[in-house]
C-alpha cells in the first residue's frame, strides 16, 4: 500500500522569504500523481500544484515549485516570496493510475505553515 | 467549472439522532465522490467511496452500518450519520475526480461540513 509521510508538523517563514516543505512516500508504482493541496482556514481545499511521475521536470505555478526526486521518492514544495495568504495547511497527497486503481488520494499528515510579516 | 456543492456547512444535532449531508455536482456529472472525515489539525482519511448506482467501497475501519453513503445519481451523493454520538463529532469532505472534463489529474472538492453531535 501506499503511503505519504510530513515529517514537519509546523513550519513558520518570514514574509517574502522562502519556505521548504517536505514530503516522502512510498509506492512499488512507476506512474502516479503527486499533488500539493493547501487548506486555509476556511478549510477549502485548493490544489496548489501537481507533478506527473513520468514527466522528470519540476512543476511549477507562479510562486510555488516542486522538487521531484522519483528514485529517492520525495516530492517537496517550496513557496518563494512568501506572503501572509500562504498561511494555511499543506497536505501532500498521492494517486495512483490509472483510474482503475480507484482514484482515491492518499493524503500526508499535513504541514502547518504560519507566514509572520 | 467542475464545482461540488456540499451541505449543510455546519450542523448540530443531538445524540441518537440521524444527519445527512449532500454533495451536488453542479456543471458535471460525478460518476464517482470520496467521503472523507478530518479531525481539527490533522489529515484528511478517506471514509468511503461511492459509484453512481452500486454500493459504495469502505475504507476498512469505517462502521458501514453507521455511515451510509448513497449515489442514486450522476448529480448526488450523500453521507447520512446514523445514530450520531459525540465521538461522531468531525469534519466530513467530500471530494469528485475531474476526470469527465478530460483532466483526469485533478478532483474537486466540496467546502466541508462541520458536524456536531451533543
Amino acid at each position: 500500500a501506499q503511503t505519504v509521510t510530513q515529517s514537519q508538523p509546523e513550519m513558520s517563514v518570514q514574509e517574502a522569504e522562502t519556505v521548504t516543505l517536505s514530503c516522502t512516500y512510498d509506492t512499488s508504482e512507476s506512474d502516479y500523481y503527486l499533488f500539493w493541496y493547501k487548506q486555509p482556514p476556511s478549510r477549502q481545499m485548493i490544489l496548489v500544484i501537481r507533478q506527473e511521475a513520468y514527466k522528470q521536470q519540476n512543476a511549477t505555478e507562479n510562486r510555488f515549485s516542486v522538487n521531484f526526486q522519483k528514485a529517492a521518492k520525495s516530492f517537496s514544495l517550496k513557496i518563494s516570496d512568501s506572503q501572509l495568504g500562504d498561511a494555511a495547511m499543506y497536505f501532500c497527497a498521492y494517486r495512483s493510475t490509472p483510474w482503475n486503481q480507484g482514484g482515491k488520494l492518499i493524503f500526508g499528515q499535513g504541514t502547518e505553515l504560519s507566514v509572520k510579516p | 467549472g467542475a464545482v461540488v456543492s456540499q451541505h449543510p456547512s455546519w450542523v448540530i444535532c443531538k445524540s441518537g439522532t440521524s444527519v445527512k449531508i449532500e454533495c451536488r455536482s453542479l456543471d458535471f456529472q460525478a460518476t464517482t465522490m470520496f467521503w472523507y472525515r478530518q479531525f481539527p489539525k490533522q489529515s484528511l482519511m478517506l471514509m468511503a467511496t461511492s459509484n453512481e448506482g452500486s454500493k459504495a467501497t469502505y475504507e476498512q475501519g469505517v462502521e458501514k452500518d453507521k455511515f451510509l453513503i448513497n449515489h442514486a445519481s450522476l448529480t448526488l451523493s450523500t453521507l447520512t450519520v446514523t445514530s450520531a454520538h459525540p465521538e461522531d463529532s468531525s469534519f466530513y469532505i467530500c471530494s469528485a475526480p475531474k476526470e469527465r472534463f478530460g483532466d483526469q489529474e485533478g478532483y474537486t472538492f466540496g467546502s466541508g461540513t462541520r458536524l456536531t453531535v451533543v
